[in-house]
């Protein structure tokens, strides 16, 4: 089975501190790991997956097979950051189904 | 463009009664997903259509919930003899197709379910 773990419900940074969300998972076989961002009063949308290596809006994410994670990393936290964020896992010939974790609320103040 | 709408936005009804869900996809995407977010819960699959094929269900968590995609587009949930612990948020997605490459997954403002 698999399984997406997001330990903290709620992260709370100052704006400019590190920000790293966590998200560990299990599966058997390769996975696609995936984050999602919710902004208030908007939709889940993609904020960025493993394949493309890319960062976006600050944010990066390297997957790490032995530990099995994928922690969501940012330098420097802006207000606008705030949001819900989710991790998800898509497996080999799963049809792009997603497993997603709890979510983690990411809160920047001032 | 215009993107996956849902209707209704929020849906009250008693126990035992049946409701309908309705979400419209992307136009030209042929991978639909439904999805179901409990309070305090993760987003749960529940269902995926991809063109012509056989709906993959193995999410649906009861027999009372069934799922159509009519001509390939529009898709109606529908849940029978509603309980409490079907009140959630249900969230329809979808993407250009799905299959062993995932394709970025267009998710729609949701449903909201009480069951009083």
């Amino acid at each position: 089975a698999q399984r997406v773990t997001q330990p903290e419900k709620l992260l709370s940074v100052f704006k400019g501190a590190p920000v790293e969300l966590k998200c560990n998972y299990s599966y058997s076989g390769s996975p696609e790991l995936f984050w999602y961002v919710q902004y208030s009063r908007q939709r889940l949308q993609l904020l960025l997956r493993h394949i493309s290596r890319e960062s976006i809006k600050g944010f990066t994410a390297d997957l790490n097979k032995g530990e099995t994670s994928f922690h969501l990393k940012k330098p420097f936290a802006q207000e606008e950051d705030s949001a819900m964020y989710y991790c998800a896992l898509s497996g080999t010939g799963t049809a792009s189904k997603l497993t997603f974790g709890t979510g983690t609320r990411l809160q920047v103040t001032l | 463009g215009a993107g996956v709408s849902q209707s209704p936005s929020n849906k009250v009804t008693e126990k035992g009664k049946d409701v309908e869900l309705r979400c419209d996809p992307i136009s030209g995407h042929t991978a639909l997903y439904w999805y179901r977010q409990s309070l305090g819960q993760g987003l749960e699959f529940l269902i995926y259509f991809q063109g012509n094929s056989a709906p993959d269900k193995s999410g649906l968590p009861s027999d009372r919930f069934s799922a159509e995609r009519t001509g390939g587009s529009v898709s109606t949930l529908t849940i029978q003899r509603t309980q409490q612990e079907d009140s959630a948020v249900y969230l329809c997605a979808s993407s250009i197709r799905g299959g062993s490459f995932s394709y970025e997954q267009y998710f729609g403002p949701g449903t909201r379910l009480t069951v009083t």
